[in-house]
């Protein structure tokens, strides 16, 4: 059971947007940015978003990341098949002083 | 270039126990704070231990304390992961990551990370 709630999966077709939640409390998400990750099968994961909102460089502006209270979103727009890929997001809990991550969600595209 | 090499994973008997090296280069290791994140097979990432730059500072998850050491020896680049008592829920790939400051910090991310090194607990 992660400290952070992401569902299990979610799907598009080719060009839509899709939303990813990560669902998280006070002690976490609502004092503290988020951090989200994409992961291929088989690689180590990549930073896709950090301080809830930011973009690293080279990571196209079709990502992008939000939060509001104790929840984050990441919205991937104009969905391309090369998306298909595992997201997870992360932030530290305060409770546990460490960081937590949400259990995953498996992106398909249709 | 950031380069981050774990090894050291490989069969182990529980109960037994196990060291992980990640190899840095081309940025100064000392200047920054790393961690230890884990996979199990197909399962989500779960984050283990971190140690600050100075090595003064570790943080550990609850299923690891007690069994599991994080340390760093700045003047071999290297950061490590000693394990003790593992169990079968403790197979998995582990990554090391690389913060963006020296201090483990609520605000911060990981933008460098290694391979991987599989761990596999079994007899």
């Amino acid at each position: 059971q992660s400290v952070l709630t992401q569902p299990p999966s979610a799907s598009g077709t080719p060009g839509q947007r899709v939303t990813i939640s990560c669902s998280g409390s006070s002690s976490n998400i609502g004092s503290n940015t988020v951090n989200w990750y994409q992961q291929f099968p088989g690689t180590a994961p990549k930073l896709l978003i950090y301080s809830s909102t930011q973009r690293p460089s080279g990571v196209p502006d079709r990502f992008s990341g939000s939060k509001s209270g104790s929840s984050a979103t990441l919205a991937i727009s104009g969905l391309q098949s090369d998306d298909e890929a595992d997201y997870y997001c992360s932030a530290w809990e305060d409770s546990l002083n460490h960081w937590v991550f949400g259990g995953g969600t498996k992106v398909t595209v249709l | 270039e950031v380069q981050l090499l774990e090894s050291g994973g490989t069969l182990v008997q529980p109960g037994g126990s196990l060291r992980l090296s990640c190899a840095a280069s081309g940025f100064t290791f000392s200047n920054y704070a790393m961690t230890w994140v884990r996979q199990a097979p197909g399962k989500g990432l779960e984050w283990v231990s971190a140690i600050s730059g100075g090595g003064g500072a570790t943080y550990y998850a609850d299923s690891v304390k007690g069994r599991f050491t994080i340390s760093r020896d700045n003047s071999k680049n290297t950061l490590y992961l000693q394990m003790h008592s593992l169990g079968a829920d403790d197979t998995a790939v582990y990554f090391c990551a690389r913060d963006r400051i020296s201090r483990v910090y609520a605000s911060s991310w990981y933008a460098y990370w290694g391979q991987g090194s599989l761990v596999t607990v079994s007899s």
